[in-house]
């Protein structure tokens, strides 16, 4: 039982390029969510799907895009890089009717 | 979006010491986690709150459900040098988005 794991581990992108991080979890979870973690901060929601097709807009969705085609995987998709999005990513999944969150080791991406 | 205002920043104290820190907003919340991260990694559970004035322990760790649904509080009692981290509380806002504040930094000097 691996828990919530996300790849890659570290990153760098040049400006305007694209990318895919990448999470699964093997708990049978059916919510699952994507933050950011800026130096110093707390995490902000991305995105958050709360089943196999239902996706929806967290706090900070600009510049991302999600899909969930099934209940493990929860990829999060950069399309232009900006510097503003260097950042650690974290990825985290809950049980239905639970709020209590298990996060991968997350991903930390630069944009230069 | 909604803002949560988490003191102190930071704090150094003394092995054996009790710590206390808080997490405040201007909304209200459905529910109140707490969480620790260490160095490179993930947020980890410590404690969640369901209810309105909740009291709930885990450990040396104690947590509160502000009456308002506008705080919380983590207590830690007798620190030791692996409590060492960074704590976050986190608020559910509407029963569908969560909100974390900007941390407090623990450190415990053996």
């Amino acid at each position: 039982n691996a828990g919530v794991t996300q790849t890659p581990k570290f990153r760098i992108l040049k400006i305007g390029q694209s990318m895919t991080l990448q999470c699964t979890q093997d708990m049978n979870h059916n919510y699952m969510y994507w933050y950011r973690q800026d130096p110093g901060m707390g995490l902000k929601l991305i995105y958050y799907s709360v089943g196999a097709g239902i996706t929806d807009k967290g706090e900070v969705p600009n510049g991302y895009n999600v899909s969930r085609s099934t209940t493990e995987d929860f990829p999060l998709r950069l399309e232009l890089a900006a510097p503003s999005q260097t950042s650690v990513y974290f990825c985290a999944s809950s049980r239905e009717g639970s709020y209590e969150q298990y996060f991968g080791p997350g991903t930390r991406l630069t944009v230069t | 979006g909604q803002q949560l205002n988490q003191s102190p920043q930071s704090m150094f104290i003394q092995e054996g010491e009790d710590v206390s820190m808080n997490c405040t907003s201007s909304s209200i919340f459905n529910t109140w986690l707490w969480y620790k991260q260490d160095p490179g990694e993930g947020p980890v559970l410590l404690i969640a709150l369901y209810k309105a004035g909740e009291l709930t322990s885990n450990g040396r760790l104690t947590a509160q459900f502000g009456i308002t649904r506008k705080d919380s509080f983590l207590n830690i009692s007798a620190s030791i040098p692996s409590d060492v981290g960074i704590y976050f509380c986190a608020g559910l806002y509407n029963f569908n988005k969560f909100y974390f504040g900007s941390g407090t930094k623990l450190n415990v000097k053996p």
